[in-house]
């Protein structure tokens, strides 16, 4: 079965310092899914990559995804205290799930910025 | 906020004992799906529903089970609660288009503020 491994598992940070999350999946990755959750509340989705070499942005938030390393990272710009949370990727494990698309996920990366 | 809530938002509840949990999807989405996060760890597929099936389960025993309504909002139930089924509960809405039904689907999924299961 397919498997997420996300790193670092935590991450501190100085206010204003850049950082990466990177999110390695075992097999292909036929999309990739970021979402940001605060400790014991939801998901918030982030964005999707769908194509090898995508990359998107949101705010101070890129996501880029290498489907040759079946990779993707996530960078924030200029970190604040609002970015602190549990960043999660999500990918669906096949192509053709029988109609249904399910998504499994990374462990979590823990963010704390400290001011 | 993603329009997806869910009831109750904490729950103690006793080994043994029946849970019913409550999703309401997002306006315009017709597909739920089920996930439980256990501390610590990503969230897991429990199961999805569409047009009030089940359509789509993970590996997870047949005591979850799970309902959906008309109105796309959905159930959850768990039987016979053990201490493992402590964690917190998502569910997640999305919009399938029929159009691509049997086509590789990226309906992106927007998840509730979840229930907090405790079992003692």
């Amino acid at each position: 079965s397919q498997e997420l491994e996300q790193s670092p598992q935590s991450l501190i940070v100085q206010e204003g310092k850049n950082l990466t999350i990177n999110c390695t999946s075992s097999k292909t990755l036929y999309g990739l899914y970021w979402y940001k959750q605060k400790y014991g509340e939801g998901l918030i989705f982030l964005m999707m990559l769908q194509k090898g070499g995508e990359e998107k942005s949101h705010e101070k938030i890129t996501a880029k995804l290498d489907e040759k390393k079946q990779q993707s990272s996530l960078h924030i710009t200029a970190s604040q205290p609002s970015h602190a949370g549990i960043y999660l990727c999500g990918a669906e494990p096949q192509p053709f799930s029988g109609g249904y698309n399910k998504l499994i996920f990374g462990a979590g990366t823990r963010l704390a910025v400290h001011p | 906020e993603t329009g997806v809530t869910q009831s109750p938002t904490h729950l103690i509840k006793t080994r043994g004992q029946q849970v019913t949990l409550r999703c309401s999807s997002q306006s315009g989405h017709n597909t739920v799906s089920w996930y439980q996060q256990a501390l610590g760890q990503g969230p897991q597929f429990i199961f999805q529903y569409y047009r009030e099936e089940e359509n789509g389960r993970g590996n997870f025993p047949p005591r979850f089970s799970g309902l959906q309504f008309p109105n796309y909002s959905s159930e959850l139930n768990v039987n016979a609660l053990e201490l493992d089924d402590s964690a917190l509960y998502l569910c997640a809405s999305s919009r399938r288009d029929t159009r691509t039904f049997f086509n590789r689907n990226q309906e992106t999924q927007y998840f509730g503020p979840g229930t907090r299961l405790l079992v003692l």
